[in-house]
């Protein structure tokens, strides 16, 4: 196991047009987090799960945001409708609930840009 | 409501001085946990340090420490004898009481030869 994983890594799209990033945590974490990073600031908090349970979503976030981690492995992140403000870094993380510190282990993340 | 907040957007420091990075978080959770991360230009999140609410001990790693003042609900880095490759982006996190974690705006940090 290599760590978390995210796919695509690059993505360009068009506005308008629907998007999904995928994100294979660490195989024993249960927690699971996604972020949204721009240029010079720090990552944003948009969701997280334990398991398969979605425990909180950024009020920040519109309806065209939805996440899914469906079996508590791997999770989705899709984006409808994108507008040119959508484009960033999208983060996602791993972390096991009761390890000492609970650190986050983060993937390389998937940049989206939208035109 | 649950805050990271970090007022220094850029610090220099000589190569091999001591630096401190500052990071003031608000909560009213009992139970937290605070972290700091370094993001060099290659963009990943590297984990320094973590410090727990009730631990009475600053944290300590390496070169690292963390000057936890519960009180002030501050929460600073120290990073002794900086080296070049120090210069990267830091930033402050707080686990929250029900494990979600969020994270302050970051201090661009350059070393100085």
């Amino acid at each position: 196991d290599t760590g978390v994983s995210q796919d695509p890594r690059h993505k360009i799209t068009k506005r308008g047009q629907n998007v999904t990033f995928r994100c294979d945590p660490i195989s024993e974490h249960n927690r699971l987090y996604w972020y949204r990073q721009t240029l010079g600031q720090g990552p944003e908090f948009l969701t997280y799960f334990q398991n398969e349970a979605q425990l909180e979503k950024s009020r920040l976030l519109s309806d065209r945001f939805s996440a899914e981690r469906p079996k508590g492995s791997f999770s989705t992140l899709e984006i409808q409708r994108t507008e040119q403000g959508d484009s960033a870094m999208y983060l996602c993380a791993s972390s096991i609930k009761g390890l000492n510190t609970g650190e986050l282990f983060f993937g390389e993340g998937s940049r989206l840009t939208v035109l | 409501a649950q805050k990271i907040t970090q007022t220094q957007p850029g610090m220099f420091v000589q190569e091999k001085e001591a630096v401190t990075l500052d990071c003031t978080y608000d909560t009213s959770d009992q139970s937290y946990g605070l972290f700091w991360y370094k993001q060099p230009s290659s963009g990943e999140m590297i984990f320094l340090i973590y410090q727990g609410s009730y631990d009475e001990q600053n944290a300590t790693e390496g070169r690292y420490s963390l000057n936890f003042q519960k009180a002030r609900k501050s929460a600073n880095l120290v990073i002794s004898a900086s080296q070049l490759g120090d210069s990267a982006m830091y930033f402050c996190a707080m686990r929250t009481s029900y494990d979600k974690v969020i994270f302050g705006p970051g201090t661009s940090l350059s070393v100085i030869p």
